[in-house]
């Protein structure tokens, strides 16, 4: 089973800051086969990228996803109200299909 | 658009069978773009992938559930279904559907329903 292990756990921010959150996986991911979710309380998760840098429709281009291998980011280059939630990196290019345990980003 | 729903009892009690659906509308899940797939989350905790079924009926499982779960197509109807034998306090969880589509190589989850909760409890 791939271990994706993401980081920081929490992070304190205010509105209009950059901020990159770091997605690690224990084994290569094959054609970079990794995704990006947001989540707010209360919702699904929505999807921002897939294959590490695709971005999703209507994801707006504030958001940027890279990476490949083992190591991925997701940056946020200026940070509005509506982007505090919990993000997570999911691979699934390899059954069992699995998550990150999340990124929360909460207002300073 | 493509919307998926999930529907099922609320409430389940130890050691029954926990019987979920998930209906499409606004696209055929038998289409050969696509998969579905059911994913946990438990109160406060992260999303747990519970298995996938191919637009052919072709159903893939994460092992840690494997021996309880059962996925299955109904193309007449389009839906698909999600069943867990022997619940306990621990299947507990908001449950998922979600369409997978490819990428041209994998499939990953583009569209999820709102989710709904259920609790196992006596």
């Amino acid at each position: 089973e791939i271990v994706l292990t993401q980081s920081p756990g929490t992070l304190s921010l205010s509105p209009g800051e950059r901020v990159t959150l770091s997605c690690r996986a224990s084994q290569s991911l094959s054609s970079n086969s990794l995704a990006w979710y947001q989540q707010k309380p209360g919702q699904a998760p929505r999807l921002l990228f897939y294959g590490a840098s695709s971005r999703a429709t209507g994801i707006p281009d504030r958001f940027s996803g890279s990476g490949s291998g083992t190591d991925f980011t997701l940056t946020i280059s200026r940070l509005e109200p509506e982007d505090f939630a919990v993000y997570y990196c999911q691979q699934y290019g390899r059954s069992p299909y699995t998550f990150g345990l999340g990124t929360k980003l909460e207002i300073k | 658009q493509v919307q998926l729903r999930e529907s099922g009892p609320g409430l389940v009690h130890p050691s029954d069978i926990l019987s979920l659906s998930c209906s499409v509308s606004g696209g055929s899940v038998s289409r050969s773009v696509f998969y579905w797939a059911w994913i946990r989350q438990p109160p406060g905790k992260g999303l747990e992938w519970i298995g996938t079924i191919s637009y052919s009926g072709s159903p893939d499982y994460n092992p840690s559930l494997k021996s309880r779960v059962t996925i299955s197509l109904d193309t007449s109807i389009n839906q698909f279904s999600l069943k867990v034998n022997s619940v306990a306090a621990a299947d507990t969880a908001v449950y998922y559907c979600a369409r997978q589509r490819s990428d041209g190589h994998f499939y990953y989850m583009d569209v999820w329903g709102n989710g709904t909760s259920v609790t196992v409890s006596s």
